[in-house]
C-alpha cells in the first residue's frame, strides 16, 4: 500500500517557469512533510519541509503548500533554473512511528530547458 | 562539518553472497536510519539504529541485518543476495535528542547483484 503519491512522475519546464509538483497522503498520523533533491547518483538532500499547523512555507525559490483537509501537498519552484533539473521526491513521517521512518512518494524528474 | 558519509561507492556481488555496507553519520548526530532506493523509485525504510539496538524494522526480510558501534556508525549486512537486492542503499543520520525529523542521507552505495 502506497501511503505518499506523487505526481507528475516527469516534468519538463522552460526556465524562468514555475515547477510545481504534487504530493497526496493517506495516513492521517503524519506530521512531517519534508521534500527531498536528488541529483543523479548522489543522495537525497532535505530541501525544505513543513508540518500541518501552517499552510504554507517559504525558503527563497521553494514553497509547500499544504492543505490537511485534503491531505495534499506541493512543492513550488519559482523561477525554475536548469541547475533545479533532478529528481524531487515528497515524504511524510509521524512521530508516533518512534523512529521518524520517511515514506518516500517514486519521485518527480524535472528538467529545466534554456 | 563531515556530512554522512558511506561506504564503498560501488559494489558488485553474486547471487547468495553476503555484503557490508558502512555508514557514518553526521557529526553530533546518533541515529543511522538505512534505505533502499531501487532505479526509479522512492527510498524506502529498512531499519534505524539508536543506542545501538535496532529500533524499528521497515518490510524488509531477515538477510537484511544491520549494526551500530559506540560511535554511532553503522553496517548494514545483507546474505544470501538475491538479484532483486540491487539497489542504491542510503544510509541517513539524525540526533534523536532533539526529536529531530530531520534526517540527513549519505551519498550512497550502488550495489550489483549478478
Amino acid at each position: 500500500q502506497q501511503q505518499v503519491k506523487q505526481s507528475p512522475q516527469s516534468l519538463i519546464v522552460q526556465k524562468g517557469g514555475i515547477s510545481i509538483i504534487n504530493c497526496a497522503y493517506e495516513n492521517t498520523a503524519f506530521d512531517y512533510f519534508p521534500w527531498y533533491q536528488q541529483f543523479p547518483g548522489k543522495g537525497p538532500a532535505l530541501l525544505i519541509a513543513i508540518r500541518p499547523d501552517v499552510s504554507e512555507k517559504k525558503e527563497g525559490r521553494f514553497t509547500i503548500s499544504f492543505n490537511k483537509s485534503a491531505k495534499q501537498f506541493s512543492l513550488h519552484i519559482m523561477d525554475s533554473q536548469p541547475g533545479d533539473s533532478a529528481t524531487y521526491f515528497c515524504a511524510a513521517t509521524y512521530s508516533g512511528a518512534g523512529s521518524y521512518q520517511l515514506t518516500f512518494g517514486k519521485g518527480t524528474k524535472l528538467s529545466v530547458i534554456p | 562539518d563531515a556530512g554522512v558519509t558511506q561506504s564503498p561507492t560501488h559494489l558488485i556481488k553474486t547471487r547468495g553472497q553476503q555484503v557490508t555496507l558502512r555508514c557514518s553519520p553526521k557529526s553530533g548526530h546518533d541515529t543511522v536510519s538505512w534505505y533502499q532506493q531501487a532505479l526509479g523509485q522512492g527510498p524506502q525504510f529498512i531499519f534505524q539504529y539508536y543506542e545501538e539496538e535496532e529500533r524499528q524494522r521497515g518490510n524488509f526480510p531477515d538477510r537484511f541485518s544491520g549494526h551500530q558501534f559506540p560511535n554511532y556508525s553503522s553496517e548494514l549486512n545483507v546474505n544470501a543476495l538475491l538479484l532483486g537486492d540491487s539497489a542504491l542503499y542510503l544510509c541517513a543520520s539524525s540526533r534523536d535528542s532533539l526529536g529531530t525529523y530531520e534526517q540527513y542521507f549519505g551519498p550512497g552505495t550502488r550495489l550489483t547483484v549478478t
